[in-house]
């Protein structure tokens, strides 16, 4: 079946610096990938997505590359702010629309 | 207003007692989803429904139901609840004309003692 295999936190980060969260996953077919976000106290919403092989998805100043030949779609941003601090999920969708999660990788940014 | 509410936002049940999170929505949306949470294990599938009259299995439905009463309301049911049931819930719902993204409720966190 699908799964998600997204780097362990949590991530300490100074302001500024360059986050990047590795996900690598497991589908049959071609699914649709995904970065959402979790700010505290609120649900997940979506930060960017990609849905074919060699897409780039890119929202506030993230991104990340759909590679099939590595099955995988890190996220990345190259300077960071306190207001990044978030859990971040990656998911994947088959062609019905069920996603399946990462486990979530925690990203705390000080000033 | 939020497009996806979900009630309540914080719950403190005992062991064995019957408990329902309801979930409502404005987006207009068909598709409706119960997911629940636990650190280290990321978001995990209980129900789905396609339509009023579409429901199915996630991958862990034991121990839960569900009752989709309207296209708009989508509520999850703990019949007896047990404290492994303790974890975050989330309400979601999608629209696959464009492009299937999830939006998602706040979140109901539920306490089994």
């Amino acid at each position: 079946g699908n799964s998600v295999t997204q780097m362990e936190g949590p991530v300490t980060l100074s302001e500024e610096a360059f986050l990047t969260i590795n996900c690598t996953y497991t589908a049959t077919g071609y699914p649709s990938l995904f970065w959402y976000v979790q700010y505290p106290g609120e649900g997940l919403q979506l930060l960017l997505k990609a849905t074919k092989a060699d897409d780039k998805g890119s929202n506030k100043g993230f991104e990340a590359t759909y590679r099939k030949e590595t099955t995988s779609f890190h996220l990345e941003k190259g300077s960071v702010q306190v207001s990044d601090s978030a859990v971040y999920f990656c998911a994947l969708s088959d062609n019905d629309y069920k996603l399946s999660f990462g486990a979530g990788t925690t990203v705390t940014v000080r000033a | 207003d939020a497009d996806v509410t979900q009630t309540p936002r914080n719950r403190i049940t005992k062991t064995g007692k019957r408990i329902m999170l309801e979930c409502s929505q404005t987006k207009g949306h068909d598709r409706m989803y119960w997911y629940r949470q636990d650190p280290g294990l990321g978001l995990r599938l209980i129900y789905y429904s396609f339509d009023v009259k579409d429901i199915n299995k996630g991958e862990i439905s034991d121990g839960y139901s569900v009752s989709r009463q309207a296209q708009a309301k989508f509520s999850l049911s703990l019949e007896s609840a047990i404290p492994n049931q303790t974890a975050l819930y989330f309400c979601a719902t999608s629209d696959p004309r464009r492009g299937g993204t999830l939006h998602f409720g706040n979140g109901t966190r539920l306490t089994v003692t």
